[in-house]
């Protein structure tokens, strides 16, 4: 089981420059879930998908980010233009609704510098 | 809003000892509380979870510990080894429906030898 998979692991940009995370949920889970975890604020969700389908998206900062889950083995999250303030660590979970259908699977993160 | 509040933000224990770190929800209509344990580099990884029906889960060492009236619960590391340094985080969410989960902003737990 290769577990979530995020890429990159590492992304150095500068101020304006558009940003995009690439997640690939566990095979078989329908739900996917994307964080950002600072220092300041903790683990924060930015939104999740349900079947490929954004359910909440309140998490979102502003206009600046968006995500998209094409299908169900793919998702992206992309900053345009990037900010300094953006800087962070951005985790995708995914869930099953099998079993303890409340378990979040994490990636190993990507963290972002803005520069 | 924080919908779950988490303390301490940091903590130090000594080999053996107990560590305890406690949260504290307001929404009455979650009844799902795990805990979660984050490596440095890795993402978190659920530990333990309680639902609202027992005050008490315990899995080896640790223990979660639920106060339904209080609206809190904590988890306790008995015989916190070095290993265990990590940062804990509790979060909460409803089994049914919207059930994303509400975490807390973490606990940086070091065990010293």
């Amino acid at each position: 089981d290769a577990g979530v998979i995020q890429s990159p692991r590492h992304e150095v940009t500068e101020m304006g420059q558009e940003v995009t995370l690439r997640c690939k949920p566990i095979s078989g889970h329908n739900s996917l879930f994307w964080y950002r975890q600072t220092m300041m604020r903790g683990l924060e969700l930015l939104i999740y998908f349900n079947n490929n389908v954004p359910i909440d998206d309140s998490g979102m900062p502003e206009d600046r980010f968006s995500a998209k889950m094409p299908n169900a083995s793919f998702s992206t999250l992309k900053i345009q233009p990037s900010e300094p303030r953006d800087s962070a660590v951005y985790f995708c979970a995914s869930r099953t609704r099998q079993g303890n259908y409340n378990e979040q699977f994490f990636g190993p993160g990507t963290r972002l510098t803005v520069l | 809003q924080q919908q779950v509040k988490q303390s301490p933000q940091s903590l130090i224990v000594q080999k053996g000892g107990i560590s305890i770190i406690n949260c504290a929800y307001e929404n009455t209509a979650f009844d799902y509380f795990p805990w979660y344990q984050q490596f440095p580099g890795k993402g978190p990884a659920l530990l333990i979870a309680i639902r609202p029906d027992v005050s008490e889960k315990k899995e080896g060492r640790f223990t979660i510990s639920f106060n339904k009236s209080a609206k809190q619960f904590s988890l306790h590391i008995m015989d916190s080894q070095p290993g265990d340094s990590a940062t804990y985080f509790c979060a909460a969410s409803k089994e049914t429906g919207a059930n994303n989960l509400f975490f807390g902003t973490g606990t940086r737990l070091t065990v010293i030898p």
